[in-house]
């Protein structure tokens, strides 16, 4: 089994629609995120979380919500969702940082690939 | 402003020869500089990465240039195989903030056989 799991891999909506991506992670790391990748944009933080009780804005949180269910879980929604996030979604999680190296290492899921017509 | 700038946006290379990747930053205060491998349909993942009290590091056929005084690093693949055709994403970070990790806009690598 995948260390980072993303439900759905992939969606078709219609605007207005609400989404959830969800996430779940083995590798027990504290800290999880949800990015946005598209063509020629690399990828973008969406929303980022250091544990179950924080939560934090990434660059391009407009439009977007998440939750911190447990430690292994992270879900990313979208309220009503409009074309212009169609795009693929990564989770990624990493470990809490002590200063080493291996803190900054970022694990990512699958992706899901979202349409929103 | 993009913190990171990376080009070619796309590279075609022929089996056996050398790719190279090249990013340039503007925040002296990035000191972590990782290089992140992704294939079709797969997550990025950690390919190989540089702190900047070193000009240089090699893993393999993977080779991190880094050229502090210019805030310009580069990804060197010797030898390159088919198998090695990916999306590249330099990133740069302040210590310790992963949430921090910035990243480039890719390179597509295709190498023929």
């Amino acid at each position: 089994d995948a260390d980072v799991t993303q439900t759905p891999r992939n969606r078709i909506t219609k605007t207005g629609k609400r989404i959830m991506l969800e996430c779940s992670q083995t590798k027990g790391h504290d800290r999880m995120y949800w990015y946005r990748q598209d063509p020629g944009l690399g990828l973008r933080l969406i929303y980022y979380s250091f544990d179950v009780k924080d939560i934090n804005k990434g660059e391009i949180s407009d439009g977007y919500s998440v939750s911190r269910q447990a430690q292994a879980k992270f879900s990313l929604s979208l309220e009503s969702a409009i074309p212009n996030q169609t795009a693929l979604y990564f989770c990624a999680t990493s470990a809490h940082s002590g200063g080493g190296s291996g803190a900054n290492v970022l694990t990512f899921g699958a992706g899901s690939r979202l349409t929103v017509l | 402003q993009q913190q990171v700038k990376q080009s070619p946006q796309s590279l075609i290379v022929q089996k056996g020869g050398i790719s190279i990747i090249n990013c340039a930053y503007e925040n002296t205060a990035f000191d972590y500089f990782p290089w992140y491998q992704q294939f079709p349909g797969k997550g990025p993942a950690l390919l190989i990465a540089i702190r900047p009290d070193v000009s240089e590091k090699k893993e393999g056929r993977f080779t991190i240039s880094f050229n502090k005084s210019a805030k310009q690093f580069s990804l060197h693949i010797m030898d390159s195989q088919p198998g090695d055709s990916a999306t590249y994403f330099c990133a740069a970070s302040v210590r310790g903030g992963s949430e921090k990790l910035v990243f480039g806009k890719g390179t597509k690598l295709t190498v023929n056989p």
